[in-house]
């Protein structure tokens, strides 16, 4: 139980395109849904906390903007990376916690995303 | 607010058991989390303690909890290649249900 899914696993695109990354709860309803982002050897970095039927909570220095979060299901929630660029080059975990009495996340695969 | 800190690196020998430390610093985590991250993959939730328990033993993973020097480790006996891995400690930060996580440590399995 409790499977989390990412599509794509990973993704290259050119300079200024968008890219959109879904997260999925496969066998369980997720009220709260977070998006992280990795960078090589490095530890998870908390990008958003999306809450189903509301706007996402972004942390401080992530412009909400650029990554646009939806979260129009229990079960879904999506994170467009909008006129990407090299930077934004980098590995996007999502999690999902089911339920408010649970801190527990379970995590998605992650999704390669590479800007050329 | 919160900090995790582990060390980075472990290497030992299979079959030997392995001891992954973390230290937090808030003390108001209901649960206290292990996830294994292999290569390119996301994060395996591998066991938690709850806050008022000192151990919690799951097959081959013992997690011991030292709540007044605020120290947590995970110990894997047998220890397998499988294994290897990146292991990240986690707390909860405050009542805001989001994961503060250590850097993780890489544990390296030579045969």
């Amino acid at each position: 139980g409790a499977v989390v899914s990412q599509h794509p696993s990973w993704v290259i695109c050119k300079s200024g395109t968008s890219v959109k990354i879904e997260c999925r709860s496969l066998d369980f309803q997720a009220t709260t849904m977070f998006w992280y982002r990795q960078f090589p050897k490095q530890s998870l970095m908390l990008m958003a906390t999306s809450n189903e039927g509301s706007k996402a909570t972004y942390e401080q220095g992530v412009e909400k903007d650029k990554f646009l979060i939806n979260h129009a299901s229990l079960t879904l929630s999506t994170l467009t990376v909008t006129s990407a660029h090299p930077e934004d080059s980098s590995f996007y975990i999502c999690s999902a916690r089911p339920g408010a009495r649970t801190d527990t996340q379970y995590f998605g695969p992650g999704t390669r995303l590479t800007v050329l | 607010g919160e900090d995790v800190e582990q060390s980075l690196f472990l290497s030992v020998r299979e079959g030997d058991s392995s001891v992954i430390n973390c230290t937090y610093t808030d003390s108001s985590s209901t649960y206290l989390y292990w996830y294994k991250q292999e290569p390119g993959a996301g994060l395996q939730l591998l066991t938690y303690i709850f806050s008022n328990m000192d151990m919690k033993q799951d097959q081959r993973l013992t997690v011991l909890l030292n709540k007044k020097d605020k120290h947590l480790s995970l110990r894997i006996a047998d220890t397998q290649t499988g294994d290897s891995a990146i292991y990240f400690c986690a707390g909860v930060r405050g009542n805001t249900g989001k994961l503060i996580f250590g850097q993780g440590t890489t544990l390296q399995v030579k045969p």
